[in-house]
């Protein structure tokens, strides 16, 4: 079985401050993982995923994620943050093997301080 | 290109009765998974369909169920709500190919009362 732990339910930033969003997950097998990004009133949106290659993975809107099997973690960083990036933030798991289900964190609340 | 689509979306409806939530992939997509977000259980898989089949299930009682039609469209239905059923109801769908990632419409959420 897979599991996801985000450890910060909230995180308030500065405009313009970086920020680091943490993921931690446990799996058996090798994992397929992903940053979800989730408006007020709409769906998740994918900011980026890791397959496989290199550790370092850029997404949209500025965002990037490494990717560190040693220690099971995929988090998920952005050097300068504005008011738009307030949003919920998920990290998702899923195994290769063409097992469809996202196991998902739950969350983290990322408030921009104007 | 039009992304994932679900009606409606909003519904409001009483204990007891049942609902029907449709889904419309992106064109090409043949996957369509379907996911519950509660605030108190966080996102969970409710199953997924490929090729008008249920190819994968989670934990969730029989009274949630689902199908898939010729052109990919998906149906959840949910028989004898009870109060802990509101939540906001997420459709995904993607390209059959075990590194494509899913991609979600904005949701149905169904309030009961």
């Amino acid at each position: 079985a897979q599991s996801v732990t985000q450890l910060d339910s909230q995180v308030p930033v500065f405009e313009e401050a970086p920020v680091e969003l943490r993921c931690n997950y446990s799996s058996s097998v090798s994992v397929y993982l992903f940053w979800y990004v989730q408006y007020p009133n709409q769906g998740l949106q994918l900011l980026l995923k890791y397959l496989s290659g290199s550790t370092l993975v850029k997404g949209i809107n500025g965002f990037e994620a490494e990717f560190n099997k040693s220690q099971t973690s995929f988090h998920l960083r952005k050097p300068s943050v504005h008011i738009s990036d307030t949003a919920e933030y998920f990290c998702a798991v899923s195994d290769p093997f063409g097992n469809e289900k996202l196991t998902f964190g739950t969350g983290t609340r990322l408030t921009i301080i104007p | 290109k039009a992304g994932v689509t679900q009606t409606p979306r909003y519904l409001i409806k009483t204990r007891g009765q049942q609902v029907t939530l449709s889904c419309s992939p992106i064109s090409g997509h043949r996957s369509v998974s379907w996911y519950q977000q509660t605030p108190g259980q966080g996102l969970q898989f409710l199953f997924e369909y490929f090729s008008e089949t249920q190819r994968n299930k989670g934990n969730f009682p029989g009274r949630f169920s689902g199908r898939q039609f010729s052109n990919s469209r998906s149906e959840m239905n949910v028989s004898t709500l009870e109060l802990g059923d509101s939540a906001l109801y997420l459709c995904a769908s993607r390209k059959d190919s075990n590194n494509q990632p899913q991609h979600f419409g904005d949701g149905t959420r169904l309030s009961i009362l």
